[in-house]
């Protein structure tokens, strides 16, 4: 079985703090972890996949496995972040993509 | 290129009514899935396709029924709406290729009174 974890409902920052949106996972194999986003009034989209290892608006996500973690950081957070973040994992070979139960990001000015 | 659209947006129904939610993507995606998303629980997967003609058990199937009779339509039935059946519901698709790459609809906000 696969499951994910954001032990956050809500996180609260200013401005120009650094921000860092928890996702832990369960799953015995290799799996693909993605982070999406839904800004308001938007559609739910994808942030940024642990594969391309890339920065996506200033997000970055590393894979640890060892942790079985997969934590979504940013260093000076902004108004325009504010938004429902979404882990979300895919088991190799599996038709389905495992989300968690969100977190919402509140960028206070 | 509309992407996901969903039909309708909006809707109220009376429990023990039933009612379909359509799904349409011209991205020619080989699989779709129909999500439900209520406050502290996420999205939960409903039920899903991987090809016309092929629909499988997410999640929280109880209550629902799919169809895909069009690779580019995945219906979700409900044959007797409950209150606890009230949620946002989405739909996505994707592509072979990518498996963690959802496209999304703007979701369809159902009340069941």
């Amino acid at each position: 079985a696969q499951r994910v974890t954001q032990p956050e409902k809500l996180l609260s920052v200013f401005k120009g703090a650094p921000v860092e949106l928890k996702c832990n996972y369960s799953y015995s194999g290799s799996p693909e972890l993605f982070w999406y986003v839904q800004y308001s009034r938007q559609r739910l989209q994808l942030l940024l996949r642990h594969i391309s290892r890339e920065s996506i608006k200033g997000f970055t996500a590393d894979l640890n496995k060892g942790e079985t973690s997969f934590h979504l950081k940013k260093p000076f957070a902004q108004e325009e972040d504010s938004a429902m973040y979404y882990c979300a994992l895919c088991g190799a070979g599996s038709y389905q993509l495992t989300f968690g139960k969100g977190t919402k990001l509140s960028v206070i000015p | 290129n509309a992407g996901v659209t969903q039909t309708p947006k909006f809707r109220v129904l009376k429990t023990g009514q039933s009612m379909t939610l359509l799904c349409a993507q011209d991205m020619n995606h080989e699989y779709m899935y129909w999500y439900r998303q209520d406050p502290g629980m996420g999205l939960r997967l409903i039920h899903y396709s991987v090809g016309e003609g092929t629909t499988a058990k997410g999640e929280v199937p109880d209550g629902y029924n799919v169809s895909r009779l069009k690779k580019q339509n995945f219906l979700l039935g409900l044959e007797s709406a409950a209150p606890s059946q009230t949620s946002v519901y989405f739909c996505a698709s994707r592509t072979v290729q990518e498996p963690g790459e959802l496209f999304f609809g703007e979701g369809s906000r159902l009340t069941v009174l």
